[in-house]
């Protein structure tokens, strides 16, 4: 089954623990990102990765790293998490930009900083 | 910034009334994505245009390009639409950005 698996679903950590959200998915997908759910702001970009090794900036980028070491996954990196990093966050994969094809996302992770 | 506009932000129907949600748009696009969050989280790409309509069962999107504009109909509705609706825009093939949702209650 195609699909995009994130883990964990939920998280509760304290400030300045390194934690790593993971992203993979199963479609052999070039384009995978990341996105903060948050009351009132909706959804924004975090990063985003065109293909292996290849990362850059979303909208929202403050905090958080990302690496591409294969195709398939893509993990979220947060060095040292701060409460304003509590949020829900998604995993999402495509094929490459110029097809436009529909995003896939992940089932969500919620996270929380103590 | 808020390159994306949605409303209404709130819908309420009775049963069996047809639905439109709007998104305007402020910024050029390589296309505009609809997607659908039902309570619980998960997030599914309903549609994905660049162009004219697309209809899928109940459902159906249209875009104005130069009006940069959306629309997202659903006819005959049902509870079980009861879900968030997103509009997301897509630049340049890389960046996305996103309407904060219009929530719809379709009462039985």
């Amino acid at each position: 089954e195609a699909q995009v698996t994130q883990n964990p679903r939920y998280l509760i950590t304290v400030t300045g623990k390194k934690l790593t959200v993971t992203c993979s998915q199963n479609m052999n997908h070039e384009y995978m990102s990341w996105y903060r759910q948050d009351p009132g702001l909706g959804l924004r970009q975090i990063y985003y990765s065109m293909n292996v090794e290849v990362t850059d900036k979303g909208d929202v980028p403050e905090g958080y790293k990302v690496s591409r070491k294969e195709k398939r996954n893509f993990p979220l990196i947060l060095e040292s998490p701060s409460p304003n990093q509590t949020s829900l966050y998604f995993c999402a994969s495509s094929p490459p930009g110029n097809t436009n094809e529909k995003l896939f996302f992940g089932s969500g992770t919620q996270l929380s900083v103590l | 910034k808020n390159e994306v506009e949605q409303s209404p932000q709130n819908l309420t129907a009775q049963e069996g009334e047809f639905i439109t949600i709007n998104c305007s748009y402020s910024v050029g696009i390589s296309a505009l994505h609809w997607l659908q969050q039902h309570p619980g989280g998960g997030i599914v790409s309903l549609f994905m245009l660049s162009s004219g309509k697309k209809k899928h069962g109940r459902l159906i999107a249209t875009i104005n390009i130069q009006e940069k504009h959306s629309s997202l109909h659903i006819t005959a509705s049902h509870p079980r639409d009861s879900a968030v609706y997103i509009c997301a825009v897509r630049i340049g093939g890389n960046q996305f950005y996103f309407g904060t949702g219009t929530s719809l209650t379709v009462i039985p």
